[in-house]
């Protein structure tokens, strides 16, 4: 079973482009999740997505920042007019429907934003 | 608001001592998750604890949770230097609906030869 994948692992975006961060789930897993570590900080929630659903959109910047979980294909997470303060790890994270007590969600190798 | 409080930040230590990382919080989680994160790389699951009381084992990893759900440890028995990396735990709090999960600052622990 491949786990969640995601490309590009490093990115390097100049002040004002356009970045566009993919996420591919764990086989089965409809759920999607995105998360941002910023150096020497811990991760933060950004947004929680099922198939062409926004669930928990609570810990994303009000502006510039989007994402889609589409019925087809990756899950995407779209920085627009990127700006220093952007550079980050993004990770991503699936988990299978939730049942019980248990939130176990696995996570992609992340990728690396660098905006220069 | 920091809601999960890790400590020690920072641990350095020697092959073959004993270590144990902490994670606090004043709020109730239906379950927390330990993960190891190696530089590069995403986080690495290692476990899920469920239940108040709850112990579990992982060769030389012994993890805990809280009889309350608010806190748990992680105690590691004659470290190695394949140990080293950071350490983080997670907690969710929304039972059977999913959703985010809420991170410690993490322990960066190095283990020396």
């Amino acid at each position: 079973n491949a786990g969640v994948m995601q490309n590009p692992r490093h990115l390097v975006r100049r002040r004002g482009q356009e970045a566009r961060l993919r996420c591919s789930p764990m086989k089965g897993h409809s759920h999607v999740y995105w998360y941002r570590q910023l150096p020497e900080e811990g991760l933060k929630f950004m947004v929680y997505l099922q198939k062409e659903n926004i669930i928990d959109e609570s810990g994303m910047p009000k502006e510039r920042f989007s994402a889609e979980f589409p019925k087809e294909g990756p899950s995407i997470l779209r920085i627009q007019q990127v700006v220093r303060g952007d550079s980050a790890a993004y990770f991503c994270a699936s988990s299978p429907p939730v049942t019980g007590a248990k939130n176990i969600q696995y996570f992609g190798a992340g990728t690396r934003l660098s905006v220069l | 608001t920091q809601l999960l409080e890790q400590s020690p930040q920072f641990l350095s230590i020697q092959e073959g001592e004993n270590l144990t990382v902490y994670c606090n919080s004043s709020s109730v989680f239906s379950s927390l998750q330990w993960y190891r994160q190696e530089p590069g790389e995403g986080p690495v699951l290692l476990v899920t604890v469920v239940t108040g009381g709850e112990v579990k084992k992982l060769k030389r990893l012994t993890f805990q949770f809280g009889d309350a759900r608010k806190d748990s440890s992680l105690h590691i028995t004659a470290a190695q230097p394949g140990d080293t990396g950071l350490y983080l735990c997670a907690g969710a709090r929304i039972y059977n609906q999913g959703g985010k999960l809420i991170f410690g600052q993490g322990t960066e622990l190095s283990v020396k030869p």
